[in-house]
């Protein structure tokens, strides 16, 4: 029982346009969530987190919306480098806070110069 | 800053062969430790998460085990590997009590 869900595996994107990667989750517990970015054999490191009191995070060209009615949030990124292909995880906690995390199974970003 | 240390960073191992997997973080104390894995083409599978010494919580069952000797010393370990134990693995604490910081990770194979 997946609670945490990526429904795309991968997501092609040209230079300079926006890349949008959703993620779905099913527990209502969950209220803080996160981001995080993984190149092949190394760690994921972090990207962008947020609380279930906001609906919007920004930080540079990465945009994170939180649509807790429909328990989905999504991903921006504007404009898209070829430096942001990677695998993208997102991560939701039950207790505020970013431990505990349940991961979603990954998107597969490219972007093509 | 907080610095995790895993080795080795990949490891291969014939079925029914013991492991041993070590973690040190740096830069912290008494931190929550945390032993993550990737199987191919999965998520992330939380395994173990420790809040210290000898406090060792188990998310799933499986032929793993963790052990935490040293306040920042975490250890995931198996009498007898399997095939569906093959994956990549990864040791995180918290960071800020904002997020979890990965290591490097160990690329596990077994044959």
């Amino acid at each position: 029982d997946q609670q945490v869900k990526q429904n795309s595996p991968s997501l092609s994107v040209q230079e300079g346009r926006i890349s949008i990667l959703n993620c779905d989750y099913t527990n209502s517990m969950f209220d803080y969530f996160l981001w995080y970015k993984k190149y092949p054999a190394e760690g994921p490191t972090f990207l962008i987190s947020i609380s279930s009191i906001k609906d919007k995070n920004e930080d540079g060209r990465f945009t994170v919306f939180l649509n807790k009615s429909a328990k989905h949030l999504s991903l921006h990124i504007v404009p898209s480098q070829p430096g942001d292909s990677a695998v993208y995880f997102c991560a939701a906690s039950p207790n505020n806070a970013g431990n505990m995390l349940t991961f979603g199974g990954g998107t597969r970003l490219m972007v093509k110069p | 800053s907080q610095t995790i240390h895993q080795w080795p960073a990949t490891l291969v191992q014939p079925v029914g062969s013991p492991l041993s997997l070590e973690c040190t973080v740096e830069g912290t104390s008494n931190p929550n430790l945390y032993w993550y894995r990737q199987a191919a083409g999965r998520g992330l599978q939380l395994l173990f998460y420790s809040i210290g010494i000898d406090q060792i919580s188990s998310e799933v069952p499986q032929n793993l085990s963790a052990s935490r000797p040293q306040d920042r010393q975490f250890i995931l370990s198996s009498k007898k590997l399997l095939l569906s134990d093959s994956g990549f693995y990864l040791c995180a604490t918290e960071q800020d009590n904002e997020k979890l910081f990965f290591g490097s990770g160990t690329q596990l194979s077994v044959l």
